[in-house]
Order: C-alpha cells, then sequence, then structure tokens
C-alpha cells in the first residue's frame, strides 16, 4: 500500500522567514496530494492541494510542489505568521479513490514572534 | 452552513465494552470517511462511504470494527469488546463525493481504560 514519510517533524522559525515541509509517497498512481493545518486540539483543515497533472500550485503565502518522477512533493510558506503556528500533514491519495488518503506524521511548525 | 459534527465529544469506556461514535457529515454530501488519529501521528484511513454502501473498508483494524450509514448521511462507527489500543481521536469527514475536498470533524476522543 501507499506509504508517505513528512519532514522535517518539527519547524521553527523567525516570524518573517519561509518555512519548507517535505513529504515523499511510494505508491506511483497516487494522484491527489493535500495538505492540511491542525491547531491544538481542534480538526484539520485543507490548505491547498495539487493534482498530478501540475507541477506547482499557490495561494497566497502558500505554495505546493509536485515531481512525479521522484515521487516528492512539498508545502512553501512564505512570510510567515504566529498564526501559522500548527501541526501541517501531507496525504497522498488517488483520485478515483479519494477517501483511501495516507497521511504523513506531521510537522509541527512553530512561528516565533 | 453547519460543518461536519461528531457525537460525543469525548467517551470514556472501560475495557470489554461496546461503543457507537456518530458522524453528521455536511448536507449533500455523499462521500464519508472515517479516520483515526493517534497522538503525534497522521490520521489513519479506516472507512469510507459513498452514499450508503461502504466503498472500501479496507482500514478497519480487524472485525470489532463497523460502521453504518444506513440513509446515506448519518454514520455510525461501532466498536466491540474494546481495547486500551483502541484509544484515539476518530474524525468523520465528508465530501461532495469521491475526489473533492474532504471537510473534517472536530473528532471523538475514546478512551478506553
Amino acid at each position: 500500500g501507499e506509504n508517505v514519510e513528512q519532514h522535517p517533524s518539527t519547524l521553527s522559525v523567525q516570524e518573517g522567514d519561509s518555512a519548507v515541509i517535505k513529504c515523499t509517497y511510494s505508491d506511483s498512481a497516487s494522484n491527489y496530494f493535500p495538505w492540511y493545518k491542525q491547531e491544538l486540539g481542534k480538526r484539520p483543515q485543507l490548505i491547498i492541494d495539487i493534482r498530478s497533472n501540475v507541477g506547482e500550485k499557490k495561494d497566497q503565502r502558500i505554495a505546493v510542489t509536485l515531481n512525479k518522477t521522484a515521487k516528492h512533493f512539498s508545502l512553501h510558506i512564505t512570510e510567515t505568521q504566529p498564526e501559522d503556528s500548527a501541526v501541517y500533514f501531507c496525504a497522498a491519495s488517488i483520485n478515483t479513490n479519494a477517501g483511501k488518503s495516507t497521511f504523513g506524521d506531521g510537522t509541527t511548525l512553530t512561528v516565533k514572534p | 452552513g453547519a460543518g461536519v459534527s461528531q457525537t460525543p465529544s469525548n467517551k470514556v469506556t472501560e475495557k470489554g465494552k461496546y461503543v457507537e461514535l456518530r458522524c453528521d457529515p455536511i448536507s449533500g454530501h455523499t462521500a464519508l470517511y472515517w479516520y483515526r488519529q493517534s497522538l503525534g501521528q497522521g490520521p489513519e484511513f479506516l472507512i469510507y462511504f459513498q452514499g450508503t454502501g461502504a466503498a472500501d473498508d479496507s482500514g478497519l483494524p480487524n472485525d470489532r470494527f463497523f460502521a453504518v450509514r444506513p440513509e446515506g448521511s448519518v454514520s455510525t462507527l461501532k466498536i466491540q469488546r474494546t481495547e486500551r489500543g483502541d484509544s484515539a481521536v476518530y474524525l468523520c469527514a465528508s465530501s461532495l463525493s469521491d475526489g473533492h475536498e474532504q471537510y473534517f470533524g472536530p473528532g471523538t476522543r475514546l478512551t478506553v481504560t
């Protein structure tokens, strides 16, 4: 089955700096890659996603890149703010069966003011 | 509109007991997913419904776990003969249909003593 690895497990940056979180996946059939933000004690919320027919997607300060050949994808947050502090999860799934998402173990991002 | 809701928010039960966890998806969402999240880990897929039928139950850990969605809306996850290892946050998510953004509920924290 699919295996998703996420790095780093913790990341601390100064406010205004950029943060990058990387994930690799094993199943070449995976074609949908969402990223979720989960604040302490709250539900995961989708922040951005990318499908395998594009290599990059951007939404304001957040961008995701996908390298299908290498089977890895990354989340980039620019101009970080303290409210970006949370746990971030990547996931991979086959679009025709999106329910079977396989998640990484999460990255705890801390943005220091 | 109302998001995904789950009840109860917390459930403490003794080892060996039976529990039911309920999920109310967003109205009109045909796809419903159950995940389990242990501390420090990403959500782990359990089962996925498309309408009333379980499209994929490959994530259920064993036959003590069962889920139903009789009318294609509310779903109940049932756990028999609970074990301490079942302790986790059980998350429900729904989406318009297979392959669309998943919206998560707040989760039910299950503690088996």
